[in-house]
């Protein structure tokens, strides 16, 4: 248990489907990040939000959409995505500017069919 | 660009020594961090290098040459719970942590 929740864990969705995939943490941090990992590549930062702004979009598609309602919750909306977006979505907290000692939620397993 | 390169899988026997290397080329450098990922679990924190020289905790030590861009994680005695993916990541001249792919490691009784 590393104080961040992640769900669901897994999730099966159509290319035509809207989902969103919830985080929370209990940690008091003020920063948090979705990112992408996908089989033998390197994780991929997709979004970072520091107190509750979003601070980064490393050129992510618009199907993916992030939402920072307060500094414990974090979605990811998704719409129409593309079968390549199948991979594990990676959940993660820290203080501001400490990437480094981030904690990471177990993550949801997307599946797009 | 900037790259991480480790193995991507390596096999290993239970009580034995096992060596995963990481080689890095980046934009700065403010430190290197290893992290342990179990099938379908959160990563987390197993060690932080930011000098030259060994880190050691436990059963798991970390190494670092900086000249080299060069750093090794070394587990002994190994057991099976150690069966993960071990990631490498540098934190870089604008403190952005630029991960490699993970190596898999498999521990065989």
């Amino acid at each position: 248990e590393t104080g961040v929740t992640q769900t669901p864990r897994h999730l099966v969705m159509g290319m035509t489907n809207k989902k969103s995939l919830k985080c929370e943490q209990h940690l008091g941090h003020n920063a948090m990040y979705w990112y992408k990992q996908s089989a033998k590549k390197p994780l991929e930062l997709m979004f970072v939000y520091s107190l509750e702004e979003r601070v980064e979009n490393n050129s992510v598609p618009s199907r993916f959409s992030p939402e920072c309602p307060n500094s414990s919750h974090l979605f990811l909306h998704l719409h129409t995505l593309q079968p390549e977006d199948s991979a594990l979505y990676l959940c993660a907290s820290s203080q501001p500017g400490q990437v480094f000692e981030a904690f990471f939620g177990q993550g949801t397993r997307l599946t797009v069919v | 660009g900037q790259n991480i390169d480790q193995p991507t899988e390596m096999t290993a026997t239970e009580g034995a020594i096992v060596q995963i290397n990481c080689t890095y080329q980046t934009s700065g450098f403010n430190g290197l961090f290893w992290y342990q990922q179990h099938a379908g679990e959160a990563p987390t924190f197993l060690s932080y290098n930011v000098l030259d020289g060994l880190e050691e905790k436990g059963r798991f030590s970390s190494f670092l040459s900086r000249s080299k861009g060069y750093s090794y994680l070394l587990l002994k005695e190994l057991q099976m719970k150690d069966s993960a993916s071990y990631l490498c990541a540098v934190l870089d001249s604008n403190y952005q942590l630029i991960w490699g792919a993970g190596t898999k490691l498999i521990i065989k009784p």
